[in-house]
């Protein structure tokens, strides 16, 4: 069955501290997405990689096909990036599969 | 910046009722997709949505559900009959190209069947 493993599923960090939260899946995929949903409910969207690394601000992904593996760092983090973090990904059909998500909250 | 919008933002309906949440999409977009989550789990895949015609759908996807594109700008989501089961958020998102493309959530709206 295809499915998609988050580790850790809940992250405490202190402001400033580097954050990595981990993706794995089980067979070959055609994309994976990073999201993040906030405390309200909404989900924006962050990355979508299939290969190699991404870096929009503070936010890096990388991702290993060939050790199905992707990871989310947050460096610098802050208490504005408390917040649910999701990898989803494409097994090659428009269907996303869902991770169960990192809860992750950063203190002042 | 186009967000995709979702009405109602919360809608509270007895079982058995039917229901229909509408979704904007973003307007140049032509894919279209719903997922719902129900509380304290993942988000799960119902269905996705291209040139006027279901694309992909999941097992969760059954008879009580359909979708439909009535102009060029809403697309709903329908529940015949709800379930109690039925509970959860529902997002709609839309992307410009194939699935294999950032997909833009709506802010979600959560159905409570009593």
């Amino acid at each position: 069955k295809n499915e998609v493993e988050q580790s850790p599923q809940n992250l405490t960090a202190q402001e400033g501290e580097f954050i990595t939260i981990n993706c794995s899946y089980s067979v070959g995929i055609s994309a994976l997405h990073w999201l993040q949903q906030h405390p309200g409910g909404g989900i924006v969207s962050l990355f979508m990689l299939s290969s190699g690394k991404k870096k929009h601000g503070r936010l890096i992904a990388t991702i290993n096909i060939q050790e199905k593996h992707s990871s989310l760092h947050i460096t610098a983090s802050h208490p504005r990036d408390s917040a649910v973090y999701i990898c989803a990904v494409h097994y090659n059909t428009d269907k996303l599969i869902f991770g169960t998500g990192t809860r992750l909250q950063v203190f002042p | 910046e186009p967000e995709v919008t979702q009405t109602p933002s919360h809608q509270v309906t007895q079982m058995g009722q039917e229901v229909i949440l509408r979704c904007v999409p973003i307007s140049n977009h032509l894919y279209f997709y719903w997922y719902r989550q129900i509380l304290g789990q993942k988000v799960e895949f119902l269905v996705s949505f291209y040139n006027n015609e279901i694309s992909e759908k999941s097992e969760i996807f059954d008879d009580q559900f359909s979708v439909e594109r009535p102009d060029g700008s809403n697309f709903t989501l329908k529940i015949r009959s709800t379930k109690l089961e039925d509970s959860a958020m529902y997002f709609c998102a839309s992307s410009a190209t194939r699935g294999f493309d950032t997909q833009y959530f709506g802010p979600g709206t959560r159905l409570t069947v009593l």
